[in-house]
């Protein structure tokens, strides 16, 4: 069964101290692994999309990584402004459906 | 390019009664997908459309239903309303092409008294 595991479910930074978010999946056949942001009462903002092992994407203070079974989203020096929920999604090849993760709740402290 | 636009925004309806949700994908885009979202269990897929067939179907009772039209617009239509189908309906579209990113919309948040 293709499933999506995030951890942590929250956690909480002072600005500037760097961390790593992870999930983890099992999916019959990869299509492609999205990063997205969530803020309280809003849709989810697209992110990133990452399709192969190895690949990796950045924007701004977020780095997005990919093995074969987990993605990392880095946050370099977070701002309070990166306080989201960050959700991860999978695709698998044998459908459309995207599978979601819980998210990690992220709290950053000025 | 616009994005994702969903009415209403918030609704309040009474167990028993039904609902209609609408979602208006960005130009171009010809797929769009449903979720609900709770706190508990997160985003649930509900059923995706594609040029105005349905896709796919998560696992939710048939009280929950889709349409698509010839525009790409979609609703959504949930009968016999229970407490528990309070949430936040996001709509997501796509062009499901080799990139394959779904853009979201703002949501409907549903309350059922």
């Amino acid at each position: 069964e293709d499933q999506v595991t995030q951890s942590p479910e929250a956690l909480r930074l002072q600005e500037g101290e760097s961390s790593s978010l992870n999930c983890s999946y099992t999916v019959s056949g990869l299509r492609g692994l999205f990063w997205y942001r969530q803020d309280p009462g809003k849709g989810p903002e697209f992110l990133f999309t990452l399709y192969s092992a190895g690949e990796e994407k950045e924007k701004e203070r977020l780095k997005a990584t990919l093995t074969k079974k987990e993605s990392f989203l880095h946050i370099t020096a977070p701002k309070p402004e990166d306080s989201a929920t960050y959700l991860c999604a999978v695709q698998a090849h044998s459908g459309n459906q995207f599978y979601f993760g819980t998210g990690t709740s992220l709290t950053v402290i000025p | 390019k616009a994005g994702v636009t969903q009415t209403p925004r918030y609704l309040i309806k009474t167990r028993g009664q039904q609902v209609t949700l609408s979602c208006s994908p960005i130009s171009g885009h010809r797929s769009v997908s449903w979720y609900q979202q709770t706190p508990g269990q997160g985003l649930q897929f509900l059923f995706e459309y594609f040029s105005e067939t349905q896709r796919n179907k998560g696992n939710f009772p048939g009280r929950f239903s889709g349409r698509q039209f010839s525009n790409s617009r979609s609703e959504m239509n949930v009968s016999t309303l229970e407490l528990g189908d309070s949430a936040l309906y996001l709509c997501a579209s796509g062009t499901s092409g080799s990139n394959n990113e779904q853009f979201f919309g703002p949501g409907t948040r549903l309350t059922v008294l």
